[in-house]
């Protein structure tokens, strides 16, 4: 099936500092690509879609000014956490569609903020 | 909104089959889907299965879809300890084009 790669697979910041979480269609074109959160022992929340070339869509209650997300091109997105606090400590997880059909997963990035 | 429900749990006896089931809301589904997360990993897709088909068989697994009424189950065949893990239910919702998770339900597979 198509590979996903999200990088970095973890990641250890201080609280206040900006954190940038890179998520890469690696064998075909992505149009669509999701970014979830997953709080321990609960299930995935969609943060936000986007799509190449245009703005991304936040879902309610998601601030969009501290969790920029960037789709620049067909096969790259970029998700940056800015002036992380121990609360984002999270598990974040991105997707990538081609359309209408399934939507591939990255391993993951596990936050921790200190 | 549209929602995706699962049971929590389910522990199995190694070499029993595994039933875990998936209830949603979404009339425009197109593609429901089965994920498996192992602890710390992302999500490996299982199987999927399109909204106009009732029932898909990928070896051990077996995936049923009553479209009226809105349920999805996976069927694990001859269940090891390597299947022990959470299992979310996904749908696709052809409206929006995102994915609607499940809860996700936790599997133990016990000797």
């Amino acid at each position: 099936g198509a590979v996903v790669s999200q990088h970095p697979s973890w990641v250890i910041c201080k609280s206040g500092t900006s954190v940038k979480i890179e998520c890469r269609s690696l064998d075909f074109q992505a149009t669509t690509m999701f970014w979830y959160r997953q709080f321990p022992k609960q299930s995935l929340m969609l943060m936000a879609t986007s799509n190449e070339g245009s703005k991304a869509t936040y879902e309610q209650g998601v601030e969009k000014d501290k969790f920029l997300i960037n789709h620049a091109s067909l096969t790259l997105s970029t998700l940056t956490v800015t002036s992380a606090h121990p609360e984002d400590s999270s598990f974040y997880i991105c997707s990538a569609s081609q359309g209408n059909t399934e939507a591939f997963f990255g391993q993951g990035t596990r936050l921790t903020v200190v | 909104g549209e929602d995706v429900e699962q049971s929590l749990f389910l522990s199995v006896r190694e070499g029993d089959s595994s039933v875990i089931n998936c209830t949603y809301t979404d009339s425009s589904s197109t593609y429901l889907y089965w994920y498996k997360q192992e602890p710390g990993a992302g999500l490996q897709l299982l199987t999927y299965i399109f909204s106009n088909m009732d029932m898909k068989q990928d070896q051990r697994l077996t995936v049923l879809l009553n479209k009226k009424d809105k349920h999805l189950s996976l069927r694990i065949a001859d269940t090891q300890t390597g299947d022990s893990a959470i299992y979310f239910c996904a749908d696709l919702s052809g409206g929006y084009n995102k994915l609607i998770f499940g809860a996700g339900t936790r599997l133990a597979v016990h000797p």
